[in-house]
């Protein structure tokens, strides 16, 4: 089974403050994705990296796609309370047949 | 969008529980993903025309159902006190996890 894995679990910081999660596997994906959920409700996709070494860029937030596809990143650039929420790294498996999420990294941003 | 019901659920060891999804209009695929407190949701299995199309390490008594009019059925038999999760669907096109829709989810407790 491919494994996802995300540091830090939790990361507290105040409002203006840049942050980086990761996502990190020993497995190669063929893609991987970013989603973002709050409380009460389900993930919102937030971002799908398909090419080794890609960076993709959404306002204010920054994700790239390791060389070798194993590994992801997740930069937000001077954060904002409304950017408090879990954030979840997942992708398919090489046989197309399973959907692994990572653990997900739980950020608060405080004003 | 994608909806659930019921939104939340009390149920005891040992009992059957059916959970319901409508997913977006025109999507013919929908996966269904158990979330446990405090972890990334784990997939359970996808439906693509009402075929099963992928299944995670889920045993035989989590089963589903998807119908021609946009809904599905996620029924778990003989319920374990594990078994108490955010259970959510997600619905796409043509049997990928790509641009997949996430429902709000059914808390289920199982006491």
């Amino acid at each position: 089974t491919q494994l996802l894995e995300q540091s830090p679990q939790f990361l507290s910081i105040q409002e203006g403050e840049n942050l980086t999660v990761y996502c990190n596997s020993s497995s190669v994906f063929s893609s991987l994705q970013w989603y973002r959920q709050e409380p009460g409700e389900g993930p919102v996709l937030l971002v799908t990296v398909v090419t080794g070494g890609e960076v993709k860029k959404l306002k204010r937030l920054t994700f790239q796609f390791g060389d070798a596809r194993k590994d992801s990143s997740l930069h937000i650039t001077a954060a904002q309370p409304g950017d408090t929420g879990l954030y979840l790294c997942a992708g398919e498996d090489n046989y197309g047949q399973n959907f692994v999420f990572g653990p997900g990294t739980r950020l608060s941003v405080l004003p | 969008g994608v909806t659930q019901s019921p939104t939340h659920l009390i149920k005891t060891r040992g009992q059957q529980v059916t959970l319901r999804c409508s997913s977006q209009s025109g999507h013919n695929t929908v996966s269904w993903y158990q979330q446990a407190l405090g972890q990334g949701p784990q997939f359970i299995f996808q439906y693509y025309r009402e075929e099963e199309n992928g299944r995670g390490n889920f045993p035989p008594r989590f089963s589903g159902l998807q119908f021609p009019n946009d809904s599905s059925e996620l029924n778990v038999n003989a319920l374990e006190l594990d078994d108490s999760a955010l259970y959510l669907c997600a619905s796409s096109l043509s049997a990928t996890y790509n641009e997949q829709f996430f429902g709000p989810g059914t808390r289920l407790t199982v006491l």
